[in-house]
């Protein structure tokens, strides 16, 4: 069964550190991995999105890393700030005509001052 | 660019009512699409458009309609609301949706639907 799972559920973290989130996928065939910030009350927006070919790939503070042989990808936030606070999706796409997505339950982050 | 416009932003429904949630892109991207999201689960295709006049079924299919007769717009219709149906709903749009398409899904920032 195509599965994303995200670990860990919630996570509380002080204003200026460092965090990891983590996602494993099950999905086959795969065509590419994305990560999605979702502020309360608002839709998601991307982050970032690897093909298998790519290992990391950065945006600002955001910077995804994939292994395609393991299937697993993290998103590692650096110097958090406040407005990081956030659900943060991984969706992996298996690709075929319509890009069918598979969404993880994504990670609450909360960022404390 | 307004991006994907929902609207309304909350509704509130009796069991057996319908309702048209609306749904409006100006990046004129082909691919658009209809998810619900639930505590605890992923989001959940229910329609999607690969251009106008097309429209297909997603996941959770049962209990809407969908038209595209605009690359533009694309409405849902919840034909008799259920309390199951008690969702927040975004609409999505892309470039393209095939495998080679990498272009990033857009959201517009949801419907929150309450059926009583």
């Amino acid at each position: 069964k195509n599965q994303v799972e995200q670990s860990p559920q919630s996570l509380i973290i002080l204003e200026g550190k460092n965090c990891t989130l983590q996602c494993n996928y099950t999905v086959s065939p795969f065509s590419n991995l994305r990560w999605y910030k979702q502020d309360t009350g608002r839709g998601p927006v991307s982050l970032t999105i690897m093909t298998f070919s790519e290992n990391t790939k950065s945006n600002g503070r955001y910077t995804a890393t994939l292994d395609a042989d393991t299937k697993q990808s993290s998103l590692h936030i650096t110097a958090s700030q406040l407005s990081d606070s956030a659900s943060y999706i991984c969706v992996v796409s298996g690709g075929g005509a319509t890009n069918k997505l598979i969404f993880g339950t994504g990670t609450l982050l909360a960022v404390q001052p | 660019n307004a991006g994907v416009t929902q609207t309304p932003k909350f509704q509130v429904l009796k069991t057996g009512q319908s309702m048209t949630l609306q749904c409006a892109q100006d990046m004129n991207h082909e691919y658009m699409s209809w998810y619900r999201q639930d505590p605890g689960m992923g989001l959940r295709l229910i329609h999607y458009s690969v251009g106008a006049g097309i429209t297909d079924q997603g996941e959770v299919p049962n209990g809407y309609n969908v038209s595209r007769s605009t690359t533009e717009d694309f409405p849902l219709r919840l034909l008799s609301a259920a309390p199951s149906q008690t969702s927040v709903y975004f609409c999505a749009s892309s470039y393209s949706p095939g495998t080679g398409g990498n272009s990033p899904l857009h959201f517009g920032n949801g419907t929150r639907l309450t059926v009583t």
